[in-house]
């Protein structure tokens, strides 16, 4: 079966540090690969998808990067973190490329909280 | 640029009430929709996906059901109970080449014995 790792579960930073959020999936191939962000009291965000290894697409310029450097392996990265940037990321995975009728299954979360 | 909307926002009921959450969505080219529930601090746990050909799908006491032409998904929860607490957030996958579902905002609900 296929499980999806997501750490660490909390993590306090201070402003300016850099960051590094790690998301492995197992048990499947050339999975699509989410990165999300859940902010209080708003909707889920998408930061970031990637539908193989080195793609990357970015939904909202920011002060975050992610890459691929694995098929299943996706990371979100920071330079510098902003106070804006806390909040709860979540990483997905999802089997089929665009071609639908695949359901997304989620990590259990990191909450990022920058002081 | 699909929009998905769910009402009510929140929701609280006593225990044995039978619960219809709502999902609309502005787009009907989608290829199915997933129901999820969200406990808090945690993530997004799959509760039932509706192909777009389908009409209903059914896990334990949830049912869902799909209606693309209104643009709408209903979620049927029988007898609730306190264990079913929760925040309730559907997704519609887009049709057309595009891997990004549209979330919503979710529904909180709060069952009380």
């Amino acid at each position: 079966s296929q499980t999806i790792h997501q750490w660490p579960a909390t993590l306090v930073q201070p402003v300016g540090s850099p960051l590094s959020l790690e998301c492995t999936v197992e048990g499947t191939s050339n999975p699509n690969l989410y990165w999300y962000r859940q902010a209080a009291g708003r909707g889920l965000q998408l930061l970031f998808y990637s539908v193989g290894i080195g793609q990357i697409s970015s939904e909202v310029p920011q002060n975050l990067s992610a890459s691929r450097p694995q098929d299943r392996q996706f990371i979100l990265s920071s330079k510098k973190l902003l106070l804006s940037d806390s909040g709860f990321y979540l990483c997905a995975w999802s089997r089929d490329r665009g071609l639908g009728g695949s359901p997304l299954h989620f990590g259990n979360g990191t909450r990022l909280t920058v002081t | 640029k699909q929009e998905v909307t769910q009402i009510p926002a929140a929701l609280s009921v006593p225990e044995g009430e039978n619960l219809v959450l709502n999902c609309s969505f502005t787009d009907s080219a989608i290829y199915n929709l997933q129901w999820f529930r969200q406990d808090p601090g945690k993530g997004l746990t799959s509760l039932l996906l509706i192909q777009s050909s389908q009409r209903e799908q059914t896990s334990g006491r949830l049912n869902a059901s799909l209606d693309k032409s209104s643009g709408r998904s209903t979620l049927y929860i029988a007898a609730s109970q306190p264990g079913d607490s929760a925040t309730y957030l559907c997704a519609a996958h887009a049709s057309g080449g595009s891997y990004i579902p549209t979330f919503g905002r979710g529904t909180s609900l709060i069952v009380h014995p």
